[in-house]
């Protein structure tokens, strides 16, 4: 079965780097563009970045263009997302999620970031 | 940047029918989609594409798109309903994905 995992989260200085990753397994995964999706506390989803399923293309929220990247590697079935510059306001559960015409088909279970001094 | 609004909230007896009502600018031009979330888990799909269920969802759940409202119907409702749902849609004009404000289902 579908199973996406991600890994990473910790508590981070804002301006620190830290580097999450999403373990994919169960479907092919060279054939699904991935979303990275975030929920902050008591607060909705918010959509994060997208990466084409051959890492070509690169789609980022207006929130995160220029701190954040996303990629992949498909002969590791696993997803990143690399977090620059953290800011308090990027504190969050963040879900890899995989694409299905324009909306979010299977999740993970999530991983927590907490930016803090 | 495109918004869409959902009522906070929604109460619904036991056995009766809730409906959930989606808001956006010309939103009868997009595909929408909607998440249940229970607390402490993960967002799950449960209407595709406006009107399509994924396999597992029961038939309870049902979606509707007509001019500016999107709704999400849930019939007869059980316990185990209750949760926050949320509608998305893709905005092509940013090529960004956006989710609604999203309503807490209450079961009395």
């Amino acid at each position: 079965q579908v199973q996406l995992v991600e890994s990473g989260g910790d508590v981070v200085q804002p301006g620190r780097s830290l580097r999450l990753s999403c373990a994919a397994s169960g479907f092919t995964f060279t054939s699904y563009a991935m979303h990275w999706v975030r929920q902050a506390p008591g607060k909705g989803p918010e959509w994060v970045a997208l990466i084409s399923n051959d890492g070509v293309n690169k789609f980022y929220a207006d929130s995160v263009k220029g701190r954040f990247i996303i990629s992949r590697d498909n002969s590791k079935n696993t997803l990143y997302l690399q977090m620059n510059g953290p800011r308090t306001e990027d504190t969050a559960v963040y879900y890899c999620a995989t694409d299905s015409r324009r909306h979010f088909d299977r999740w993970g279970q999530g991983t927590l970031v907490t930016v803090s001094s | 940047s495109y918004v869409l609004t959902q009522p906070p909230s929604v109460s619904v007896a036991p056995g009766q029918t809730a409906t959930i009502i989606c808001g956006g600018n010309n939103i009868g031009s997009k595909r929408v989609h909607w998440y249940q979330q229970k607390p402490g888990q993960a967002p799950v799909l449960v209407v595709y594409d406006d009107t399509d269920r994924p396999s597992g969802i029961p038939d309870r759940f049902s979606g509707f798109h007509s001019g500016n409202t999107a709704t999400l119907t849930i019939s007869r409702a059980e316990d185990g309903d209750e949760a926050d749902y949320y509608c998305q849609v893709w905005d092509s004009s940013s090529d960004h994905y956006v989710f609604g404000t999203g309503t807490k289902v209450t079961v009395l």
